[in-house]
């Protein structure tokens, strides 16, 4: 089982700053089958990112994914006051998919 | 537009069998190009993928939950449901079904990130 580590745990921002999230994961992700998620309280996760680069369908380019084998990063250019959130990576390229154990982005 | 809609008992004693079902609207069920998912998120916790079924009805499990886990489906109600037997506290979770693109080849299959999700239920196991 691939185990993705996040960093950091909190990551504590102000509007209109830059945030970079890191995922690590314990072994080569295949093809870059990796996807980031965005999740508010009391709401089901939502795609932002798949195949480690690509924007998912309505997600503005602000978010960007960047990453191969196994370290990828999720850069949100400048934050906006509704990116404030709990956001994961998982992987897809192996069995079972495993999920990290998400990086909370909190308004400083 | 498609949707999914998780229902179910809300409330499962300890060592009984919790049962979920996933209503889709706004297509087919049956259509190829997709698998169907269950996935769960324990209170204050991460994600955790439980397992999934294709359209042929071929189904796949995470290797912890495997010998407690049926996922099937239900083509004349455009539905999937989730059964997971033998509960305990540390099945507490809210429980989410989800759709994602399959691709097969000659081989073997494979499927792409989550795209559609449920708004999910919540499920507690208590005596």
């Amino acid at each position: 089982e691939i185990v993705l580590t996040q960093s950091p745990g909190t990551l504590s921002l102000s509007p209109g700053e830059r945030a970079t999230l890191s995922c690590r994961a314990s072994q080569s992700v295949s093809s870059s089958y990796l996807a980031w998620y965005q999740q508010k309280p009391g709401q089901a996760p939502r795609l932002l990112i798949y195949g480690a680069s690509s924007r998912a369908t309505g997600i503005p380019d602000r978010f960007s994914g960047s990453g191969s084998g196994t370290d990828f990063t999720l850069t949100i250019s400048r934050l906006e006051p509704e990116d404030f959130a709990v956001y994961y990576c998982q992987q897809y390229g192996s069995s079972p998919e495993t999920f990290g154990q998400g990086t909370k982005v909190e308004i400083k | 537009q498609l949707q999914l809609q998780e229902s179910g008992s809300g409330l499962v004693k300890p060592s009984q069998t919790l049962s979920l079902t996933c209503a889709v609207s706004g297509g087919s069920i049956s259509s190829g190009g997709y698998s169907w998912s269950w996935i769960r998120q324990p209170p204050g916790k991460g994600l955790e993928w439980i397992g999934y079924i294709y359209h042929s009805g071929s189904t796949y499990y995470n290797p912890s939950l495997k010998s407690r886990v049926t996922i099937s489906v239900d083509r004349s109600k455009n539905q999937f449901s989730l059964k997971l037997s033998s509960v305990t506290a540390a099945d507490t979770a809210v429980y989410y079904c989800a759709r994602a693109d399959l691709f097969c080849s000659s081989t073997s299959c494979y499927t792409d990130a989550f795209d559609i999700w449920g708004q999910g239920t919540m499920v507690t196991v208590s005596s």
